[in-house]
């Protein structure tokens, strides 16, 4: 089955700062998506960026990015020149196959003025 | 994108009634819908999937006798929580998968309030 573990429930910085949210999975497929989602207050899952676990080059969505590490089983998001919307509840997620989108517990991120 | 509805996005229902929800693609066909529980500050946990004109997929420990889902048409997949207690109050959210791609979209969520 797989899993999705994120170890950081909180974090806290600064405008205009960067910041990465940490996400770790375990699977037994080998071609399988992974997804960064938004949660605002409005709790309107929003996608923030996908990666195919088949491409090596990560992917990046403007002032997003992540650094997808195969073997180690890692996929964190990093979030460049921090604006004060990105202020929500970020979920890692995988899904095989099955079709199945299983997230992680979540990082509650702030960005302060 | 692809826009996937819900209704009612609040219902408030008395005890040991039945509520049921909606949750519509917009413009979109939609062979596979999910159906997800959210409880106050945590994560999103999958209730059921439910493919059109097929039975749900329950993910385990969930009742499938209390959490009635169906999935009529490749645009609209219900929901019916019955004999509610307030135990069952959460937000409830779905999601659509479009055939073919890699993302699953979202409804709105419905908040639930079992009184």
């Amino acid at each position: 089955a797989q899993t999705v573990t994120q170890s950081q429930p909180e974090m806290s910085v600064q405008e205009a700062e960067t910041v990465t949210l940490s996400c770790t999975y375990d699977t037994s497929e080998n071609n399988y998506y992974l997804f960064w989602y938004k949660q605002p207050p409005s709790r309107q899952m929003i996608l923030v960026i996908r990666q195919e676990a088949y491409k090596q080059q990560n992917a990046t969505e403007n002032r997003f990015s992540v650094n997808f590490q195969k073997a180690a089983k890692s996929f964190s998001l990093k979030i460049s020149d921090s604006q004060l919307g990105d202020t929500a509840m970020y979920f890692c997620g995988t899904r095989e196959r099955a079709q199945k989108l299983v997230f992680g517990q979540g990082t509650r991120l702030t960005i302060n003025p | 994108g692809a826009v996937v509805s819900q209704h009612p996005s609040w219902v408030i229902c008395k005890s040991g009634t039945s509520v049921k929800i909606e949750c519509r693609s917009l413009d979109f066909q939609a062979t596979t819908m999910f159906w997800y529980r959210q409880f106050p500050k945590q994560s999103l946990m999958l209730m059921a999937t439910s493919n059109e004109g097929s039975k749900a997929t329950y993910e385990q420990g969930v009742e499938k006798d209390k959490f009635l889902i169906n999935h009529a048409s490749l645009t609209l997949s219900t929901l019916t929580v019955t004999s509610a207690h307030p135990e069952d109050s959460s937000f409830y959210i779905c999601s659509a998968w479009l055939a073919g791609g890699y993302e699953q979209y979202f409804g709105p969520g419905t908040r639930l309030t079992v009184t």
